[in-house]
């Protein structure tokens, strides 16, 4: 059956440092991949779109990989800040523009 | 660009009585929507896919009788949760796809979600 994995546990780093997250998936192909941030008690905010044929993508402080032969993306923040703190969700798309969310991983960024 | 709201965001119920949520794509047409409904500690799960001018497609395992949903136009899906029992008490999300004009760059923008308590 089609699995995404995040880390469940929580990311503690300290502000400064660069922010790694993991997105792990299996019995999947998906046509792009998709990074969201969810505060508690809000909706997700869309991030970063990388599509399959793409290996890398930036914005500003954030960059997202995408290995379709490791079936594995990861997204990292740089820099990081306070107001980083959120949990992020992967998400893949398949067919019908749907949306599979993983878990999310929940970040803090202490000072 | 791109925000979509829900309403309410807030709404408590008694046990047997109907509650309708709105969506709402406020500055672009949307002719798919979505809604999830979300848990605890638990990741979004896809409800259903409303589409406007057309009956909504569910989920395996999701009841459409009692999760009403209605597109009647290109800004504007509803989620009508009917006869609302304790174990329906959640976070809904509803979410507006937008195509950006680019393959494989559309998206989904997701509204601030409306928690429901059933008591």
């Amino acid at each position: 059956s089609q699995k995404i994995e995040q880390n469940s546990e929580a990311l503690n780093i300290q502000e400064g440092k660069t922010a790694t997250l993991t997105c792990n998936y299996t019995n999947y192909s998906p046509a792009y991949l998709q990074w969201y941030r969810q505060d508690p008690g809000r909706g997700p905010v869309f991030l970063l779109l990388i599509r399959e044929n793409e290996k890398e993508k930036r914005k500003e402080r954030l960059k997202v990989t995408f290995d379709t032969t490791l079936k594995q993306s990861l997204f990292h923040i740089t820099a990081s800040q306070p107001a980083d703190s959120a949990t992020y969700l992967c998400a893949l798309a398949g067919g019908g523009n749907k949306l599979t969310f993983g878990t999310g991983t929940q970040l803090k960024v202490e000072l | 660009g791109a925000v979509v709201s829900q309403h309410p965001s807030r709404v408590i119920c008694k046990s047997g009585t109907s509650v309708k949520i709105e969506c709402r794509s406020l500055d672009f047409q949307a002719t798919t929507m979505f809604w999830y409904r979300q848990f605890p500690k638990q990741s979004l799960m896809l409800m259903a896919t409303s589409n406007e001018g057309s009956k909504a497609t569910y989920e395996q395992g999701v009841e459409k009788d009692k999760f009403l949903i209605n597109h009647a136009s290109l800004t504007l899906s509803t989620l009508t949760v009917t006869s609302a029992h304790p174990e329906d008490s959640s976070f809904y999300i509803c979410s507006a796809f937008r195509t950006s004009g680019e393959r494989g760059s559309d998206t989904q923008y997701f509204g601030p979600g409306t928690r429901l308590t059933v008591l």
